[in-house]
């Protein structure tokens, strides 16, 4: 399989305890994103990654929440003494993109993982 | 006012039917546009991209109103495999950034 893969599918744990989430993107894809997705809703921007560069990220990322994506390739979001308003999905996607000297070039399509369902109780 | 916002629905058709979904967005500097489809506990793929010129893909034609921050997709002849969610989605909040903002979706069903 060569998509998108996220690691664990479905976590349940308790309030207060930490949870870290794996992601690996396309081998070639350069670019990473987080996103999170609650009941009824469409999925919401946590950050983004070029390589190893974090280089958005949302308010919704408060300082509990930290991703990091150390050699350019897989990438984990560990969120910290998780809240039950912390349940959703996690959803990780990956896409290729190209900087020229004169600016960062357009983007391709963003591919998504099967996503990490996260409950806190 | 929610940056991206779509018809509430759900839209119920029957098989055969033509529906047309409508997004507006409030951001002016955003740069690309999309539809993506969301079946059930199932994550977002890629419909079709928004052009401003219009884009047709077989049965599904998507339109993009950039001075009335207004984009829209039809789906003709539904099959009840159209049946999910579809998502008005925008790429970017100005130079540089390649977020992804997406409606809160709009749910079809299709019905035999």
């Amino acid at each position: 399989d060569t998509g998108v893969s996220q690691d664990p599918r479905h976590k349940i744990t308790k309030r207060g305890q930490n949870v870290t989430f794996r992601c690996d993107p396309i081998s070639e894809h350069n670019r990473l994103y987080w996103y999170r997705q609650t009941l009824g809703q469409g999925p919401e921007f946590l950050t983004y990654f070029q390589n190893e560069a974090q280089l958005e990220k949302s308010r919704l990322l408060s300082n509990r929440f930290s991703a990091e994506r150390p050699k350019g390739s897989f990438s984990t979001l560990e969120i910290q003494r998780t809240e039950q308003g912390d349940s959703a999905m996690y959803l990780c996607a990956s896409s290729f993109g190209y900087i020229s000297s004169i600016s960062v070039g357009d983007s391709y399509e963003q591919y998504f993982g099967p996503g990490t369902r996260l409950t806190v109780t | 006012r929610k940056e991206v916002e779509q018809d509430p629905g759900p839209f119920n058709v029957p098989e055969g039917a033509t529906v047309a979904f409508n997004c507006t967005y409030s951001n002016s500097a955003s740069q690309s546009f999309f539809w993506y489809r969301q079946d059930c506990r199932k994550e977002p793929k890629l419909l079709m991209s928004v052009y401003s010129s219009g884009n047709e893909d077989g049965r599904f034609t998507a339109q993009l109103n950039r001075a009335s921050q207004y984009i829209s997709l039809l789906i003709r002849d539904s099959k009840l495999s159209d049946s999910a969610t579809y998502l008005c989605v925008v790429e970017g909040t100005g130079a540089g950034s390649y977020q992804l903002t997406f409606g809160k979706g709009t749910k079809l069903s299709v019905i035999p």
